[in-house]
């Protein structure tokens, strides 16, 4: 299986602190994407990486991407209680077409 | 635009019934994605349309799953008899070319 793992698995911080997730995969990527779901709803694009970018930054947003170490992580800082969701990461492979390999995802809670 | 349309938002069937779930895409994208989502396998692509056409169904758990995409602006998955493992959230997506995915608020199937 393609799938990433991220960790960690679950993660529970104080309004104002920053949050970071990290994702690994396993095959070379064209891209990968990290999606935001709240609970009971659909997954929303936050922002997307491509392989020969390094870092990229969204106002609270900032990714990194090792492809050396076939990595990833996300990091929301100043984070509020509405950052309360789950994170994915998602992985476009090459030679996969146009399909996304979604992670195991990271539960975020952002208590005041 | 109103998003992805997902119907029915929930569905409980009795095992050995037919289930059929509908997407309407956004108007202009020209992919369209089914995924399912548990707690045990996480988010699984079933299968993605191209202009209407199937690309890649691999992950489509069995016979008893089909997908139609009869034009671009509708889609159906179809459970074919229905077993309670079938019970999952399944989620509708939709890009333009190869951009971002942009998600439905997914239907819960329930199979009891």
């Amino acid at each position: 299986s393609q799938q990433g793992e991220e960790d960690p698995q679950a993660l529970s911080i104080q309004e104002g602190e920053n949050a970071t997730m990290n994702c690994s995969y396993k095959t070379s990527i064209n891209n990968l994407q990290w999606y935001r779901q709240n609970s009971g709803r659909g997954l929303v694009h936050l922002i997307l990486i491509r392989s020969n970018e390094r870092e990229k930054h969204s106002g609270r947003l900032r990714v990194t991407l090792d492809t050396s170490k076939k990595s990833s992580s996300l990091l929301i800082t100043a984070s509020r209680a509405a950052d309360t969701a789950s994170y994915f990461c998602a992985t476009k492979h090459e030679g996969g077409g146009n399909k996304l390999t979604f992670g195991t995802g990271t539960q975020l809670k952002v208590e005041l | 635009d109103a998003g992805v349309i997902q119907s029915p938002r929930h569905e409980v069937t009795e095992m050995g019934q037919e289930v059929t779930l509908r997407c309407k895409p956004i108007s202009g994208h020209d992919y369209l994605f089914w995924y399912r989502q548990t707690m045990m396998r996480g988010l699984e692509l079933l299968i993605y349309f191209n202009n209407n056409v199937p690309i890649d169904d691999s992950g489509m758990p069995e016979d008893r799953f089909s997908a139609k995409m009869p034009n671009a602006s509708f889609s159906t998955l179809k459970i074919q008899p229905s077993e309670p493992r079938d019970s999952a959230v399944y989620f509708c997506a939709s890009s333009l070319q190869q951009g971002t995915y942009t998600f439905g608020s997914g239907t819960r199937l329930t199979v009891v």
